[in-house]
């Protein structure tokens, strides 16, 4: 069964610095998303990304995060300046007929800032 | 946020019965509602879901129950079978659009014994 991968699954990182979370969506899906849950809380809706553009963030999006798609195949999460709030996993999810019908989700990259 | 509340945080059912989760939701512009299952260090998978024009969908031994007017859907596993014991989550789509925003509540672990 397709599977969307996720790398690394555990990333420790320093605040301050920038890091960069890997996925590789399902090769014929066209929507991607990225969801986070804080140990303990929710799973939130980071963005929504279709035809190489966000389609929709949330507030927890802000300036300090970015996607990019750079190849046809991964999709990336860029956090610029960690901080210590931004420990949690990280999930990446792909889609071929939009929301309604259900992701995949990836198994996650657990982020820790130190 | 607190536009999708799952009340139980667990549920343990002996195997062979009917579990029955919870899911309440304050948003009326909710439009799609799914279910999802996680397992410990793997991502949420999908399960079901089911439209707010409908009130009811079944999908082998599960079946999603919409009440509209209470704002309120349930989700119920018959028979339950060990290898259901997981976390499971409502979630609620949201934003304009298909960009694919889906809200969660907070989870339910069920624990089905031999």
């Amino acid at each position: 069964e397709p599977e969307v991968t996720q790398t690394p699954s555990h990333q420790v990182t320093q605040m301050g610095q920038e890091v960069i979370l890997r996925c590789v969506p399902i090769s014929n899906h066209l929507y991607f998303y990225w969801y986070r849950q804080i140990l303990g809380q929710k799973v939130e809706f980071l963005v929504s990304f279709y035809n190489n553009e966000i389609s929709e963030k949330s507030e927890i999006f802000d300036d300090q995060f970015s996607v990019e798609r750079p190849d046809g195949s991964n999709f990336t999460l860029k956090i610029r300046s960690t901080k210590l709030e931004d420990s949690a996993m990280y999930f990446c999810a792909s889609s071929d007929k939009g929301y309604n019908y259900g992701y995949t989700f990836g198994s996650g990259t657990r982020l820790t800032v130190v | 946020d607190q536009q999708v509340k799952q009340n139980s945080p667990s549920l343990s059912v002996q195997e062979g019965r009917i579990s029955i989760l919870n899911c309440d939701y304050t948003n009326s512009m909710f439009d799609y509602f799914l279910w999802y299952k996680k397992y410990p260090a793997e991502g949420p998978t999908f399960l079901i879901s089911i439209s707010s024009i409908k009130d009811k969908n079944e999908d082998g031994r599960f079946t999603v129950f919409l009440n509209k007017s209470a704002k309120h859907l349930s989700l119920h596993i018959v028979p339950s079978q060990p290898g259901d014991s997981a976390v499971y989550f409502c979630a609620a789509n949201s934003g304009s659009g298909n960009t694919g925003k889906l809200i969660f509540g907070q989870g339910t672990t069920l624990q089905v014994k031999p």
